[in-house]
């Protein structure tokens, strides 16, 4: 399928373990970052990539690992999930071809954390 | 202070009202101005952007920046049940690839 997706939809972990949140575009751009959406927060930056192998942190990195060895897909890991994680995440990317930077955002990932 | 302030709402209109969505911002570095629709367990999707002051119209869409008072504002002209989606409004510096966003207003028009 064409676009960004995002998986699994719906996750439900419990605290401690460890989680992988997937994202692939088929795009091919530069930019990649992950938010997490949150009652009274709005979206928040966690992390973003500009390019394969090239990573940095955003509003609210901790707790979270990211990696992107390949151009279409940027990975989310919470490597000790808390209940705090609990939240909607979304996977967005950009090619920054326009100067106001349009992102492109994926469907989200529903993660509960018991 | 965050850097994008935005009434979350909710707010809920009779169909055909007019509605208008602000949001204020605080870093007078920002240049572009951009609103996401969110529909429910969707992804936020782009909607409208302006480069700095003035207005941008897009059929029943008007965008509004005030870059003196840092104001920003979209109006929504005969609003429709399907207009009823969470509005956030971004903004970013010139030449940044991060986006700042507001916490987004949850809108409900009503048939």
């Amino acid at each position: 399928d064409a676009g960004i997706t995002q998986s699994p939809r719906y996750k439900i972990t419990e605290t401690g373990r460890q989680v992988t949140l997937m994202c692939h575009q088929t795009w091919s751009h530069s930019y990649m970052f992950w938010y997490r959406q949150d009652l009274g927060h709005g979206l928040r930056l966690i992390y973003y990539s500009a390019a394969a192998d090239i990573t940095d942190k955003g509003e609210v990195p901790d707790g979270y690992v990211v990696s992107r060895s390949k151009t279409e897909n940027f990975p989310l890991t919470l490597e000790s999930a808390t209940r705090s994680q609990t939240s909607v995440y979304f996977c967005a990317s950009s090619d920054f071809s326009r100067s106001y930077n349009e992102q492109f955002f994926g469907p989200g990932t529903r993660l509960t954390v018991l | 202070q965050k850097e994008v302030e935005q009434d979350p709402g909710p707010l809920s209109v009779p169909e055909g009202a007019i509605v208008s969505l602000n949001c204020t911002y605080s870093n007078s570095a920002f240049q572009y101005f951009m609103w996401y629709r969110q529909y429910s367990r969707k992804g936020p999707e782009l909607l409208m952007y302006t480069y700095s002051s003035g207005n941008k119209e897009d059929g029943r869409f008007t965008a509004q920046v005030d870059k003196s008072s840092k104001y920003i504002s979209l109006f929504i002209r005969d609003s429709q049940p399907s207009d009823s989606a969470t509005y956030l409004c971004a903004t970013s510096k010139g030449g940044s690839e991060k986006l700042v966003f507001g916490k987004g207003t949850k809108l409900t028009v009503n048939p």
